[in-house]
């Protein structure tokens, strides 16, 4: 199993809405990473989990919470979001944090706030 | 700062019509240029690591160089379905982060 799972594939949400995004993986990964991309640009980095621990935060705001409960899922819960907010948000996973690892990309949550 | 540069924005091709596309970077210390492929709503698809000047790899109609400076995607005799956005992407000395240059759009026509 090469796969990164994501689902919703699409989710449309208010702004007052609380929403989450899962993510899993079956590879055996112990780095996982949640991407955000906007329409014609190139992913983001928002944040990183290295063996369950969140290990990098990209200054995100608040209103994004990341939460890893096991090796194999990640989610990103959402809350207050605003409409600026909407786009592809990415999981992705790699065998660890280290720089030279390639990482596996899911096929994303192609999200809208309204 | 890594720094990525892709060029050209945008390619349109015939099919068979051979090309290359390019990626500049800029990187303290290379531990990994990668190459992916992605299509419309999708998530980036990994195609090859390169680690070091010189090296090479294949897939299918894809080949990709480095340099110490750039690396290039060939695609020799492409068709409609390798249409899609190419990005590259660095990973440099102790910086966790993969830096993504903004894509090369290619679409091949029949």
């Amino acid at each position: 199993d090469t796969e990164v799972t994501q689902t919703p594939k699409h989710l449309v949400m208010g702004m007052t809405n609380k929403k989450s995004l899962k993510c899993e993986q079956h590879m055996g990964h112990r780095a996982m990473y949640w991407y955000k991309q906007k329409a014609k640009k190139p992913p983001e980095l928002m944040f990183v989990y290295s063996y369950e621990k969140l290990s990098i935060n990209e200054s995100v705001p608040s209103r994004f919470s990341p939460e890893c409960p096991n090796s194999s899922l990640l989610n990103l819960h959402l809350h207050a979001l605003q409409p600026e907010d909407s786009a592809l948000y990415l999981c992705a996973s790699s065998l660890r944090q280290s720089t030279n690892e390639k990482l596996f990309f899911g096929s994303g949550t192609q999200l809208s706030v309204l | 700062e890594d720094q990525v540069t892709q060029s050209p924005e945008a390619l349109r091709l015939q099919e068979g019509e051979s090309s290359s596309l390019n990626c500049s970077y800029t990187v303290s210390g290379l531990r990994g240029l990668f190459w992916y492929r992605q299509d419309p709503g999708k998530g980036p698809e990994f195609l090859f690591t390169l680690y070091s000047a010189g090296e090479e790899k294949e897939k299918e109609r894809l080949k990709a160089t480095l340099t110490k400076k750039e690396s290039f995607l060939h695609i020799t005799a492409p068709k409609p379905e390798d249409s899609a956005t190419y990005l590259c992407a660095v990973r440099g000395g102790s910086n966790y982060k993969l830096t993504f240059g903004k894509g090369t759009l290619l679409t091949v026509n029949p």
